[in-house]
């Protein structure tokens, strides 16, 4: 089956405490993208990846790194979470962009961090 | 500052009822606009649109964009309690870099 998987998918941690939220993708998409999702404020992006090793930063990047060194894999790092990164994650990938065309995202199922 | 605003941010109709949904957009390098439904869960893709006055059809819901006016509306007629749900707006700008609205909380009372 075609999906986005996340792990893990609920997570309460402390201030400080380095963490990672894994991603993978068994559809061979070349782009993948994290966001994180807070109410009145819709979903916002993090980071973005075209393709293996390339990167770009999206809207809200401060406070996470990403690494992409295997196509079907894009994990979110936190290397000091605080409480404003409380939030609900998603992942995301599509194919690549070809022409004009764009195809839909696919989304995982989300992760919902909690930092004390 | 590159921005996509939905309204209205909420909206509660009753079951059989049409509704309009509205983006609007401000971004560099615009390239395309999508919408996304979601439910308890995550996002699920619903429509891209591309070119200005093509209207997509999927069922009883549909979609248009105007890139004179920088928007575009989502339509639902003859709802359903199952159309509930979170309405998303984004638009992808330049290289894939997408931006999303704050999306419109749509409720149907049966």
């Amino acid at each position: 089956e075609a999906q986005v998987t996340q792990n893990p998918r609920y997570l309460i941690t402390v201030t400080g405490k380095k963490l990672t939220v894994t991603c993978s993708q068994n559809m061979n998409h070349e782009y993948m993208s994290w966001y994180r999702q807070d109410p009145g404020l819709g979903l916002r992006q993090i980071y973005y990846s075209m393709n293996v090793e390339v990167t770009d930063k999206g809207d809200v990047p401060e406070g996470y790194k990403v690494s992409r060194k295997e196509k079907r894999n894009f994990p979110l790092i936190l290397e000091s979470p605080s409480p404003n990164q409380t939030s609900l994650y998603f992942c995301a990938s599509s194919p690549p962009l070809q022409g004009s065309l764009y195809n839909e995202q696919f989304f995982g199922p989300g992760t919902r961090l909690t930092v004390l | 500052e590159d921005k996509v605003v939905q309204s209205p941010l909420s909206l509660v109709v009753h079951e059989g009822d049409t509704v309009t949904l509205n983006c609007s957009y401000e971004v560099t390098n615009f390239r395309s606009l999508l919408w996304y439904k979601q439910e308890k869960k995550a996002p699920t893709f619903l429509f891209m649109l591309t070119s200005s006055g093509i209207e997509k059809k999927s069922g009883r819901l549909s979609s248009i964009l105007d890139k004179k006016e920088l928007s575009s509306i989502l339509n639902i007629t003859a709802t359903q309690t199952g159309d509930s749900a979170i309405y998303l707006c984004a638009v992808i700008q330049g290289a894939q870099k997408l931006v999303f609205g704050q999306g419109t909380r749509l409720t149907i009372n049966p």
